[in-house]
């Protein structure tokens, strides 16, 4: 089953420029996490937060989260070359066993 | 801290043979997770244990998938027989525990059955 939804599936930016990437989901959650994946590997933790929370930050990251709303958004701010990669939002299922579902993800690239 | 490892890297197998995929948590982690990626279905959730016990497998395609937790420190997640359409690549993830804690991933075993 599919909860997350990210919006856009991709985006090109230039390096220097913020990048911004959404994630809709459907059930009600205890957290959200954002993940990171670079081509070949496995995903990366980035951030989480819990359903009580709004914002949180992690160096170049930012993320919002709206309950109300069911979605999430992720920002990275002064995009480097590096940043390249695909990205990833998970939630745990509120009832019952609380495992944590990805969504399709965001591929995002960094034109130097 | 190794993180966690997964072996082998690449699988390349024929129709009908039995795969073994293997994963070392990290030490001291409770939650341990198979997830399998594709570029169609995107990252699925097969099977997670909670302290070697496996909680919820609904996610296990059919009979051929099974997996099992005999320690903390090992899991196995075999298909027998494989198929073509069980080409993908298998993550391992574990984490301190259920809930709110982040996964931590293997790089993954890219299978392909020819």
């Amino acid at each position: 089953s599919q909860q997350g939804e990210e919006d856009p599936q991709a985006l090109s930016i230039q390096e220097g420029e913020n990048a911004t990437m959404n994630c809709s989901y459907k059930t009600s959650i205890n957290n959200l996490q954002w993940y990171r994946q670079n081509s070949g590997r496995g995903l990366v933790h980035l951030i989480l937060i819990r359903s009580n929370e709004r914002e949180k930050h992690s160096g170049r990251l930012r993320v919002t989260l709206d309950t109300s709303k069911k979605s999430s958004s992720l920002l990275i701010t002064a995009s480097r070359a590096a940043d390249t990669a695909s990205y990833f939002c998970a939630t745990d299922e509120f009832q019952g066993a609380q495992k944590l579902v990805f969504g399709q993800g965001t591929r995002l690239t960094i034109n130097p | 801290d190794a993180g966690v490892i997964q072996s082998p890297r690449h699988e390349v197998t024929e129709m009908g043979q039995e795969v073994t995929l293997r994963c070392k948590p990290i030490s001291g982690h409770n939650s341990l997770f198979w997830y399998r990626q594709t570029m169609m279905r995107g990252l699925e959730l097969l099977i997670y244990f909670n302290n070697n016990v496996p909680i919820d497998d609904s996610g296990m395609p059919e009979d051929r998938f099974s997996a099992k937790m005999p320690n903390a420190s090992f899991s196995t997640l075999k298909i027998q027989p494989s198929e073509p359409r069980d080409s993908a690549v298998y993550f391992c993830a574990s984490s301190l525990y259920m809930g709110n804690s982040p996964l931590h991933f293997g790089n993954g075993t890219r299978l392909t059955v020819t």
